[in-house]
């Protein structure tokens, strides 16, 4: 199976930026996306294509990507973006795999 | 506006089946795909699968392949995800997303669907 590696929490102060990264072998031919859970709620998508915004996502939210490893960035973290972040991708036959996910804490 | 609208929790003996239905609207049913991911209480996502909302293909993780099966009603735009055999470690929140499109992702989710599996 493909895996997809994150690290297990990031914590940041408000008004600072955060950075999440999510590596796997095939992240170069895959489109990556991210998506931000806040407790007992349903997953949000905050990027999609590596890099795109969905309407409604606050421009605070950016991704890239780079070789084996994308990265979700929150710039000018706010309280209300502290959640558990999940990386997502795909292998060449359209299963689906997701990161095990971070942690944001904002201090 | 688009929303998918899930059935209620329910609770399941080791053994026993449950079928969790995903109500869809606001879009056109045949253009997405339907996904399903569950949640284990403190864990992470984990995905299930997906079945074209057209074709009815469907592609499901290898971890549940064998005991799920995942369906779709066009006349009432429902999806379904019916597990068998359920264990313990079955017990989760299970959700459905819409999936593709431009975005290609999972853009709208379902509220999700508590499932308790129990002796």
């Amino acid at each position: 199976s493909y895996d997809l590696t994150q690290p297990p929490s990031v914590s940041v102060s408000p008004g600072q930026t955060a950075r999440i990264t999510c590596s796997g072998d095939r992240l170069p031919k895959q489109n990556a996306y991210w998506y931000q859970q806040r407790p007992g709620q349903a997953p949000v998508l905050v990027i999609y294509k590596d890099s795109k915004r969905p309407s409604g996502i606050p421009e605070r939210f950016s991704g890239s990507s780079s070789g084996t490893t994308v990265t979700l960035t929150i710039s000018g973290v706010q309280a209300e973006d502290e959640a558990d972040y999940y990386c997502q991708s795909a292998d060449s036959s359209a299963t689906y795999v997701f990161g095990p996910g971070t942690k944001v804490t904002v201090l | 506006q688009v929303q998918l609208v899930q059935s209620g929790a329910e609770v399941k003996k080791p053994g026993a089946s449950v079928k969790v239905s995903c109500k869809t609207s606001g879009y056109t049913f045949t253009t997405y795909g339907i996904t399903w991911v569950r949640q284990a209480p403190g864990q992470g996502l984990e995905w299930l699968g997906w079945i074209s909302g057209s074709s009815g293909y469907t592609n499901y993780a290898q971890m549940v392949q064998g005991r799920v099966t995942m369906t779709t009603d066009t006349s009432t735009t429902t999806a379904y995800l019916e597990l068998k055999s359920l264990r313990s470690d079955d017990s989760a929140v299970y959700y459905c997303a819409r999936l593709g499109g431009v975005v290609g992702g999972f853009d709208y989710w379902g509220q999700g669907t508590l499932v308790t599996v129990s002796s």
